[in-house]
């Protein structure tokens, strides 16, 4: 089946620092990349689409000079927080679609992040 | 109200039990309903995934859609230890990006043997 792998798996950082998370489709093409947040014992609250080569497109209330996304390839995104605040600390995932469909969304395994 | 409501359990039942797993929706637009596994600490993983009304089975798993009740349903037969994990019900809508996927909160399941 479809694998997506993501950097780092875990990452603790100081507040004030910038963190990149990366997320690799590794036997596919993607041509969309989704990017979640879950807090504990919480849904995964989408944050943005990104189609390879466009600007990624973010939901409401997710700040995006805060959150930047780049998605330079179609097996490769980025997402960095700018920044980084302890409201930040949260597990980040990452999902790669292959038709723009949900159905087809495959998930990465997560970051967590820890900001102190 | 949140677009999809689902009870985040505990769950627990014993080894061979039926367990069922619910979720309720308020958006007619969704298109595609699917329930994903996660396991503590790891990315989802897509069990099923359903269009219509109506059941879909895949060995122990049956999922179930009724569009006019707004209800879907995850069932697991003969649930084992290797079960326990979080069930998330999720929903496709179109949005200005494309597709974007809805998630329920997640039932905990816990299978004692």
């Amino acid at each position: 089946g479809a694998v997506v792998s993501q950097h780092p798996s875990r990452v603790i950082c100081k507040s004030g620092t910038s963190v990149k998370i990366e997320c690799r489709s590794l036997d596919f093409q993607a041509t969309t990349m989704f990017w979640y947040r879950q807090f504990p014992k919480q849904s995964l609250m989408l944050m943005a689409t990104s189609n390879e080569g466009s600007k990624a497109t973010y939901e409401q209330g997710v700040e995006k000079d805060k959150f930047l996304i780049n998605h330079a390839s179609l097996t490769l995104s980025t997402l960095t927080v700018t920044s980084a605040h302890p409201e930040d600390s949260s597990f980040y995932i990452c999902s790669a679609g292959t038709s723009g469909g949900g159905e087809t969304q495959y998930f990465g395994p997560g970051t967590r992040l820890l900001v102190l | 109200q949140k677009e999809v409501e689902q009870d985040p359990g505990p769950l627990s039942v014993p080894e061979g039990a039926i367990v069922s797993l619910n979720c309720t929706y308020s958006n007619s637009a969704f298109q595609y309903f699917m329930w994903y596994r996660q396991y503590s600490r790891k990315g989802p993983e897509l069990l099923m995934y359903t269009y219509s009304s109506g059941n879909k089975e895949d060995g122990r798993f049956t999922a179930q859609v009724d569009k006019s009740s707004k209800y879907i349903s995850l069932f697991i037969r003969d649930s084992q230890p290797s079960d326990s994990a979080t069930y998330l019900c999720a929903m496709t809508v179109a949005n200005q990006a494309g597709t974007a996927l809805i998630f329920g909160k997640g039932t905990t399941l816990s299978v004692s043997s």
